[in-house]
């Protein structure tokens, strides 16, 4: 199986600050990762896909990267709404593993 | 607009089976080309996919919990749905149904998401 490791688990930042979060596979995975926000009881939200492909209608603040075995999700400058979890999903094969997500919290 | 519609005893006692079923809108299970997808999050934990079926029946299954658990669709009704069988306290989670991206695709990001249905496994 592959697995997923982001880093940090938390992450405090201010509104306006730029901020990177990074995704580590445990082999290849080529382009086939995805990122996604959740925000306490709703569903994941797609918002980057094939790695660095910005989904209709997520703003353009959000910036995907990487390829291989190493992903960064960077958001350019912090919005009150961007404080949620975000998980990294991987699917160069059926099992689809996620990332064990990373915390955003208002510093 | 495609919807997707999670349902569901919301609480099962240790050792049985848990049975949901999601319920799709706005296209039609038997003429998509798209599989679909059961994913869960144990409370205050990370996702996990479960499994995906394509209209034919035909399945993927996560290594993890492929021997207690079955995914199916029924086109008739236009819903898929979700038994996972001698449960334990490790099961209670939301579970979710979902949607990839790309037609055919059997793995991929998921764009389409139901909202979710909470199952508390106790007795």
């Amino acid at each position: 199986d592959i697995q997923m490791t982001q880093s940090p688990s938390t992450l405090s930042a201010s509104v306006g600050d730029r901020v990177t979060i990074t995704c580590r596979a445990s082999q290849s995975i080529s382009i086939w990762l995805a990122w996604y926000q959740q925000k306490p009881g709703k569903a994941p939200k797609l918002l980057i896909y094939k790695a660095s492909s910005l989904e209709n209608g997520v703003p353009s603040r959000f910036s995907g990267s990487g390829s291989g075995t190493e992903f960064t999700l960077t958001i350019s400058s912090l919005q009150p709404d961007d404080f949620a979890t975000y998980y990294c999903q991987q699917y160069n094969s059926y099992s689809g593993t996620f990332g064990q997500g990373t915390k955003l919290e208002i510093k | 607009q495609l919807q997707l519609q999670e349902s569901g005893p919301g609480l099962v006692k240790p050792s049985e089976t848990l049975s949901l079923t999601c319920t799709v809108s706005g296209d039609s299970i038997s003429s998509s080309s798209y599989y679909w997808a059961w994913i869960r999050q144990p409370p205050g934990k990370g996702l996990e996919w479960i499994g995906t079926i394509y209209s034919s029946g035909s399945t993927f299954y996560n290594p993890s919990l492929k021997s207690r658990v079955t995914i199916s669709v029924d086109t008739s009704k236009n819903q898929l749905s979700l038994k996972v069988y001698s449960v334990t306290a490790t099961d209670t989670a939301v579970y979710y149904c979902a949607r990839p991206t790309v037609a055919g695709s059997a793995y991929d990001a998921f764009d389409i998401w139901g909202q979710g249905t909470t199952v508390t496994v106790s007795s």
